[in-house]
């Protein structure tokens, strides 16, 4: 059975940096990109970024680019996320997610990330 | 960035009901490589996202065969033939054809 369990959320005052932790289990982490999506309270997923199963490249969009860095250790089978900067829009529940026939084909359970002074 | 515009933002539904939720795109989403990348995820009250649909009509391991998807080019339909209960959520489509990946604002499955 496919496990993604996120750590790390919390409360942190705009500008200030957090890092996010994805444990892995039920599956070969090493064959697989992953990525991090979030969900701002009671609204629409957005995707935050990807990194292929090799660690080599990543992705992100606009909105967190320069900020955010997504990471992995395949020994661990963990995936990382160091967010940067962080401004009160970046509140929101963020999600481990791996990818297979999808992007996004299983979900962790998410954690929350509130920026607010 | 493309946008996915779904249609109803809200559907209601008695047990055993057929429905169908619509996500437009501002842009074609088939690919050079001939794949349209294009998906369906239910969201589940207070649960994390689930894959339903890939690559347009494919589906998802272990999801019944109710769920079914179609379209092409910028048009895309999800039907579920059949509603259960345990279908109530929010519907999401997602594009990954083009960069970045985006998500529509959702359907919501409500009972009527």
């Amino acid at each position: 059975e496919v496990q993604l369990v996120e750590t790390g959320g919390g409360l942190v005052q705009p500008g200030r940096s957090l890092k996010l932790s994805c444990v892995a289990s039920g599956f070969t982490f090493n064959n697989y990109w992953m990525s991090w999506t979030r969900q701002a309270p009671g609204k629409g997923l957005e995707w935050v970024a990807s990194i292929t199963n090799s660690g080599g490249s990543t992705y992100y969009p606009d909105s967190v680019k320069g900020r955010f860095t997504i990471s992995r250790d395949n020994a661990q089978n963990t995936l990382y996320l160091q967010m940067n900067s962080l401004r009160s829009e970046d509140t929101a529940t963020y999600y481990c997610t791996s990818g297979g026939q999808s992007p996004f084909d299983y979900w962790g359970q998410g954690v929350m990330v509130t920026v607010s002074s | 960035d493309v946008v996915l515009t779904q249609t109803p933002p809200t559907s209601s539904a008695t047990i055993g009901q057929s429905v169908s939720i619509s996500c437009r795109s501002s842009q074609s989403l088939l690919d050079s490589d001939g794949n349209t990348y294009l998906y369906w995820y239910l969201q589940r009250p207070s649960q994390s996202p689930q894959l339903l649909i890939y690559l347009v009509s494919k589906l998802g391991s272990g999801v019944p065969n109710r769920f079914s998807g179609s379209g092409s080019g910028t048009d895309f339909t999800l039907k579920i033939s059949g509603v259960e209960a345990e279908d109530l959520g929010v519907y999401y489509c997602v594009q990954g054809t083009h960069d970045p990946y985006t998500f529509g604002a959702g359907t919501k499955l409500e009972l009527k």
